[in-house]
C-alpha cells in the first residue's frame, strides 16, 4: 500500500523553528517530485514548496521563502521541510504530497496524487 | 504567478442535483488544471487532472472541463459523500502552483 506519514507536529513559539518529516512507503519514492502543502484553520490549501526527482530543483512560495528549507533523503524515503522564523500566520495543517507527471497525448501533466494526513503546526505565544 | 479564481465560494444542493463550479487562471495555462475534493478531517483527494481526465477510481458523475483561463467543475446527481469543499489547482510550467480558494458544496 502506498502511504505518506507525515511528523513533527508541535506548538512553537513566533520566531522558533520545528522539522517536519514525510516518510514514505509503498513506491519508488526517489522517482517522484514532493511537496508542501499547508492549510491554515478556516483557510484554503496553499502550495509550500517542491522539491523534484533526481537532482532536485527546489521551489518555494512567497510567503516562506527564505525561512523554509524542503530536502529528500531518497535512501530513507524520507522528505523534510526545516521552518526557521516561524509566524503565528504559519499554523497550519501541514501535508505532504506526491506529484505524478501523466501523459494525456503528448503533453504530461503534473498532478498531486498522494497525499499524506497531515500534520499540525501551532505558532503561538 | 498565476493567480486562480473560483466561483461560487460555496453552495448549497440537493442529494441528486447537478452542480457546476468555475475556475479562472490569471494568464493561459492551456489544459494544466487538475480539481480536488477535500472533506473536514481528510487528506484532499484528487479527482481530475488536465482539465478532463478523471483519476482512477473517481465516479464519473464528475467530469471537467475548459481550456485557456477558463474551466468548470460539474458534479451530476450529487451523492452526500460528494459535500466537500472543491479546489482547482493550475500545474503549469514549474511551481509555484496555486490553488483556487475553494468552493464549499453544502447539503440544503
Amino acid at each position: 500500500e502506498e502511504r505518506l506519514v507525515e511528523s513533527g507536529r508541535g506548538l512553537v513559539r513566533p520566531g522558533g523553528s520545528l522539522r517536519l518529516s514525510c516518510v514514505a512507503s509503498g513506491f519508488n519514492f526517489r522517482s517522484y517530485n514532493m511537496n508542501w502543502v499547508r492549510q491554515a484553520p478556516g483557510k484554503g490549501l496553499e502550495w509550500v514548496s517542491s522539491i523534484t526527482s533526481g537532482r532536485p530543483y527546489i521551489y518555494y512560495a512567497d510567503s516562506v521563502k527564505g525561512r523554509f528549507t524542503i530536502s529528500r533523503d531518497d535512501t530513507k524515503s524520507t522528505l523534510f521541510l526545516e521552518m526557521n522564523s516561524l509566524r503565528v500566520e504559519d499554523t497550519a495543517i501541514y501535508y505532504c504530497v506526491r506529484a505524478t507527471g501523466a501523459a494525456v497525448g503528448l503533453n504530461v501533466y503534473d498532478a498531486l496524487d498522494m497525499w499524506g494526513q497531515g500534520t499540525m503546526l501551532t505558532v503561538s505565544s | 504567478d498565476i493567480q486562480m479564481t473560483q466561483s461560487p465560494s460555496s453552495l448549497s444542493a440537493f442529494v441528486g442535483d447537478s452542480v457546476t463550479i468555475t475556475c479562472r487562471a490569471s494568464q493561459f495555462i492551456s489544459t494544466y488544471l487538475n480539481w480536488y475534493q477535500h472533506q473536514p478531517g481528510k487528506a484532499p483527494k484528487l479527482l481530475i487532472y488536465a482539465a478532463s481526465t478523471l483519476q482512477g477510481g473517481v465516479p464519473s458523475r464528475f467530469s471537467g472541463s475548459g481550456s485557456g483561463t477558463d474551466f468548470t467543475l460539474t458534479i451530476n446527481n450529487l451523492q452526500p459523500e460528494d459535500f466537500a469543499t472543491y479546489y482547482c489547482q493550475q500545474s503549469y510550467r514549474a511551481p509555484p502552483w496555486a490553488f483556487g480558494q475553494g468552493t464549499k458544496v453544502e447539503i440544503k
